[in-house]
């Protein structure tokens, strides 16, 4: 059975910093990987997929890479701003296509 | 697009009543799936569809649920009788094919007190 955990379960960083966020899981047998947003109170935002076969996507100042054998995904925030403050979910998407979620990191970046 | 439309943003009942959830995937999308949002067990997928067939559902707490999709703009999610561990936050998401991005709609906060 799939788990995926994330670690840290919440962060507090400086404007500017670069930060690095945590996804792992037990099943390496994956169809793909998603980074989600999720703002208090409302639906998550899709931020990055990647399918099995890739090692990492790129949009903007985020980063996500996978590494399947080691059951591992990062998600890379250059430049971090206060707009970045939300929950960060990874969801681990199987062959059946069915999606495990994280618990999330609850990011706060401070002005 | 719009996006995924979901209604009632917000739904307060009472224990032992009938709730029903909406929603209206993008158009163009083939799969729709409905999840469960709770602090204690975070986001769990309930069913999910492909082309208006129910694929997987082992994600149904109880009989108690139940979902629909009669056509390609229109999936519904009923709880029969309401109790109130069903409170959460339910979210409907739809995605354009098998293994690309979902997209979630804003989600419905349900409260059975």
């Amino acid at each position: 059975k799939q788990e995926v955990t994330q670690i840290p379960a919440a962060l507090s960083v400086p404007e500017g910093e670069n930060l690095v966020l945590n996804c792992s899981f037990t099943d390496s047998a994956i169809y793909n990987l998603q980074w989600f947003r999720q703002d208090p109170g409302k639906g998550l935002t899709s931020l990055l997929l990647i399918q099995s076969s890739q090692r990492e996507q790129t949009s903007g100042r985020l980063n996500a890479s996978l590494d399947k054998s080691s059951g591992r995904s990062t998600l890379y925030i250059a430049a971090s701003q206060p707009g970045d403050s939300a929950t960060y979910l990874c969801a681990a998407g199987s062959r059946t296509y069915k999606y495990i979620f994280g618990t999330g990191t609850r990011l706060k970046v401070l002005a | 697009d719009a996006g995924v439309i979901q209604s009632p943003r917000h739904e307060v009942t009472e224990m032992g009543q009938e709730v029903t959830l909406r929603c209206k995937p993008i158009s163009g999308h083939d799969y729709l799936f409905w999840y469960r949002q709770t602090m204690m067990r975070g986001l769990e997928l309930l069913i999910y569809f492909n082309n208006n067939v129910p694929i997987d559902d082992s994600g149904m707490p109880e009989d108690r649920f139940s979902a629909k999709m009669p056509n390609a703009s229109f999936s519904t999610l009923k709880i029969q009788p309401s109790e109130p561990r069903d409170s959460a936050v339910y979210f409907c998401a739809s995605s354009r094919d098998r293994g690309h991005e979902q997209f979630f709609g804003p989600g419905t906060r349900l409260t059975v007190l």
